[in-house]
């Protein structure tokens, strides 16, 4: 089944305490991206990966890292999470931006305290 | 000043009912998506558009590039078209996206 997951779906963790947060997918896809979801923001863009070792920033790349060493994942790290990064985020995938279809994956809940 | 404005950001239907979703833009766009967010949170693509129209089953959507418009149309929806749709924006290789409407479709 072609799909993104994402791990884990929900974290508490504090401020400070790094964490990573994994997407997979399964559909040789070229393009990855990580969003953030905010109420009465939507969604932004945090980073965005074209391919295999190249990584662009989004609109709101600060206190995020990310990595693309194989073309299945693309994992988004926060070496110092703080409460203003407690937010649901998603990883999506497509061939490129240009494809009509992006794949979402399911979610992650994050609250720093 | 978000660069995508959606309207309205609720709207209530009663079965049946034609429904209107509103997107405009400020930026040049290379194109614009149309998402479906479930109940749950996923997120599915509906529509991609860079000029015109496309039409699946009950859902059109429509793009005017001069006046940087688009719209989203449910023909006789139905409780399960309740959710939130999303308009996002292409520029480059980046997207921007709106805050969502939000439908309650009424048995």
């Amino acid at each position: 089944e072609a799909q993104v997951t994402q791990n884990p779906r929900y974290l508490i963790t504090v401020t400070g305490k790094k964490l990573t947060v994994t997407c997979s997918q399964n559909m040789n896809h070229e393009y990855m991206s990580w969003y953030r979801q905010d109420p009465g923001l939507g969604l932004r863009q945090i980073y965005y990966s074209m391919n295999v070792e190249v990584t662009d920033k989004g609109d709101v790349p600060e206190g995020y890292k990310v990595s693309r060493k194989e073309k299945r994942n693309f994992p988004l790290i926060l070496e110092s999470p703080s409460p203003n990064q407690t937010s649901l985020y998603f990883c999506a995938s497509s061939l490129s931006p240009a494809q009509e279809t992006q794949y979402f994956g399911p979610g992650t809940r994050l609250l720093v305290l | 000043k978000n660069e995508v404005e959606q309207s309205p950001q609720n709207l209530t239907a009663q079965e049946g009912e034609f429904i209107t979703i509103n997107c405009s833009y400020s930026v040049g766009i290379s194109a614009l998506h149309w998402l479906q967010q479930h109940p749950g949170g996923g997120i599915v693509s509906l529509f991609m558009l860079s000029s015109g129209k496309k039409k699946h089953g009950r859902l059109i959507a429509t793009i005017n590039i001069q006046e940087k418009h688009s719209s989203l149309h449910i023909t006789a929806s139905h409780p399960r078209d309740s959710a939130v749709y999303i308009c996002a924006v292409r520029g480059g290789n980046q997207f921007y996206f709106g805050t969502g409407t939000s439908l309650t479709v009424i048995p």
